[in-house]
């Protein structure tokens, strides 16, 4: 059973608008959540993370939420720019592991 | 600037060859992973290894292998490659402790198997 659920594919927005990005989880026993921004043909990037003692991270245009009772997180970015599109990934940390959701391409559109 | 190097972008291989898909990192990190994304199946991990001449098997080990005999390099085996291993495979490295797990990817190969 996959322990990390993206359950949208894709998200389209208008620049200037805010993105929500959604994740959902299956196992408690975690260290981090993290996000990870990915253009076509090149690797990953880090893009922020949360520990399991915080509900909320914040960085620059881009916070993350952690809802533990409802097993949630959420990507915000606002405002949305053109280059924010890519496909992002939200990821579970645990025994210096992460395990991967299957990504949401996000589409700001000028 | 450190990184984690691919030694190779595309490759095509054909159905049965034996295939190396080579990684190099340059930032003296303990933990090296092997990742495959597919449309649809985002990253699924193939083979880890936290020191040198260890491997542990991730989610989809079946029909690979690895190898680290050093510390930065990590080497990924398909033994008898077949089509359904086309995919871009994606290597990272990452410190043992390190904060936020940050992994630091490379740029991928995306392997056909013809």
């Amino acid at each position: 059973d996959q322990q990390v659920k993206q359950n949208s594919p894709s998200l389209s927005v208008q620049e200037g608008r805010i993105s929500i990005l959604n994740c959902d989880y299956t196992n408690s026993m975690f260290d981090y959540f993290l996000w990870y921004k990915k253009y076509p043909a090149e690797g990953p990037t880090f893009l922020i993370s949360i520990s399991s003692i915080k509900d909320k991270n914040e960085d620059g245009r881009f916070t993350v939420f952690l809802n533990k009772s409802a097993k949630h997180l959420s990507l915000h970015i606002v405002p949305s720019q053109p280059g924010d599109s890519a496909v992002y990934f939200c990821a579970e940390g645990s025994n210096y592991k992460l395990t991967f959701g299957k990504g949401t391409l996000l589409t700001v559109n000028p | 600037d450190v990184k984690v190097t691919q030694s190779s972008r595309y490759l095509v291989k054909r159905t049965g060859e034996k295939v190396f898909l080579e990684c190099v990192q340059d930032m003296d990190h303990e933990n090296m992973f092997w990742y495959r994304q597919d449309p649809g199946l985002g990253l699924r991990l193939i083979y880890f290894s936290y020191d040198v001449k260890m491997k542990e098997k991730g989610d989809i080990p079946e029909g690979y292998s690895v190898s680290r005999e050093k510390k930065e390099r990590f080497s990924l085996i398909l033994e008898s490659a077949s089509t359904n291993q086309t995919s871009m495979y994606l290597c990272a490295s990452s410190l043992v402790g390190g904060a936020n797990y940050g992994y630091t990817f490379g740029s991928g190969t995306r392997l056909t198997v013809v």
